[in-house]
């Protein structure tokens, strides 16, 4: 079973839409968990971590749930900016080692 | 902000030699870590390294490869001979400063190992 899994997409939504990502994770003993995103041919860049009570940075709102092993990331208000691949990426406690899902890619169309 | 810095940008070479891809982690940054990407793949995991040694390590990472931090700044990956499979872009990230053992990796914007 793999690490962390995610829809591999593509998610095509118009601007101004709302769109949600999900991620299991298969390690309950998973304490850091994340959200990058990438662009085409680029290194993957820190979106938000994700706390356990959730949290929020502008557009973007990320939960866990940890009794069900997932964690989401929700887009308010896409930009064609937003058009990316999004990375869900876990950490075990005490091992030195980031997980990585295979990534979910939005498109967001104008 | 600090960066992560990773050298040469692109790097051809043929089958069978030796490559050295560059990397210096964030000054402040305790982990390190070697990713690989094949085009249109996963990013997939190669070694991490603290306190001076490998600390863990993919079965991707075998005896073709090897890491050194030569001089305290530098974090280099060494393939030994190079295979046409081993075409990949290569990140280097760090993470952890001395306050949170959770903090995020942070990545370098990669070196494009072509092999011909």
């Amino acid at each position: 079973r793999k690490e962390v899994e995610q829809d591999p997409g593509p998610f095509n939504v118009p601007e101004g839409a709302t769109v949600a990502f999900n991620c299991t994770y298969s390690n309950s003993a998973s304490q850091s968990f994340f959200w990058y995103r990438q662009d085409c041919r680029k290194e993957p860049k820190l979106l938000m971590s994700v706390y356990s009570s959730g949290n929020e940075d502008g557009r973007f709102t990320a939960q866990l749930n940890r009794a069900s092993q997932y964690i989401s990331l929700l887009i308010r208000d896409s930009k064609l900016s937003d058009s990316a691949t999004y990375l869900c990426v876990v950490k075990a406690h005490n091992f030195n080692k980031f997980y990585f899902g295979s990534g979910t890619k939005l498109n967001v169309k104008p | 902000e600090p960066e992560v810095t990773q050298t040469p940008s692109h790097q051809v070479t043929q089958m069978g030699q030796e490559v050295i891809l560059r990397c210096v982690p964030i000054s402040n940054h305790l982990y390190f870590y070697w990713y690989r990407q094949i085009l249109g793949q996963k990013v997939e995991f190669l070694v991490s390294f603290y306190n001076n040694e490998i600390s863990e390590k993919s079965e991707i990472f075998d005896d073709q490869f090897s890491v050194e931090r030569p001089d305290g700044s530098n974090f280099t990956l060494k393939i030994r001979s190079t295979k046409l499979e081993d075409s990949a872009m290569y990140f280097c990230a760090s993470s952890g400063d001395r306050s949170s053992y959770n903090s995020p990796l942070h990545f370098g914007n990669g070196t494009r190992l072509t092999v011909t």
